[in-house]
């Protein structure tokens, strides 16, 4: 079965901090892709990165930063020097094999930043 | 360049009746993707189309639900007849070809009374 843990439910952090949210992912396929989406307030879902499961290179946009560990099935996401915009709930997904990026995503991780 | 559109942004209606809601997928996206959100269940795949043909409905909850795209740049997600437990927030999503990134729609809030 795929499945996407996302343990933490909710982080609060005060301005500037960094902060990482994990995300550990269960599958039996050695294909595939993992995703992370931000629903800020206004309620849409924004796309922040993909990755296939061949490339475990780290990832890093501005002050975002992607983590992805096959060994502990994990692809955990680093926000450094935090802003009060990146309050928003942050979901992980994973794509199903079968053919098509059927996304199982994970309850997500509703996190405050505060000035 | 416009993103998905979802229409409308917000529907509140009666038990029993019709709600219809809309998407227009990014232009040259070949796959659409409904979705319902709720604070039980999470985000939740309801059906996914290919080229306009439905390839995977096995996420849509009830023979209430059904769901048409008469074309590519067209989509519906109907309910009928509506119950309060439908209540939700119901996005549309289009990626390119079938392993793209998926980018969603504003979404549209439904609330059954």
């Amino acid at each position: 079965a795929q499945k996407v843990t996302q343990a933490q439910t909710e982080i609060s952090v005060v301005e500037k901090e960094d902060v990482t949210l994990d995300c550990v992912y269960e599958t039996r396929d050695t294909t595939y892709y993992l995703f992370w989406y931000k629903q800020p307030p206004s309620g849409e879902l924004v796309f922040l990165i993909r990755r296939n499961s061949f490339d475990e290179q780290n990832e890093i946009s501005g002050r975002y930063s992607w983590n992805f560990q096959k060994s502990t099935s994990s692809f955990n996401f680093t926000i450094t020097a935090s802003q009060v915009v990146d309050s928003a709930v942050y979901f992980c997904a994973l794509s199903h094999s079968g053919g098509y990026n059927k996304l199982i995503f994970g309850a997500g991780t509703r996190l405050a930043v505060h000035p | 360049d416009a993103g998905v559109i979802q229409s409308p942004r917000h529907e509140v209606t009666e038990m029993g009746q019709e709600v219809t809601l809309r998407c227009k997928p990014i232009s040259g996206h070949n796959s659409l993707f409904w979705y319902r959100q709720t604070m039980m269940r999470g985000l939740e795949l309801l059906i996914y189309f290919n080229n306009n043909v439905p390839i995977d409905d096995s996420g849509m909850p009830e023979d209430r639900f059904s769901a048409k795209m008469p074309n590519a740049s067209f989509s519906t997600l109907k309910i009928q007849p509506s119950e309060p437990r439908d209540s939700a927030v119901y996005f549309c999503a289009s990626s390119s070809g079938t392993l793209g990134e998926q980018f969603f729609g504003p979404g549209t809030r439904l609330t059954v009374l």
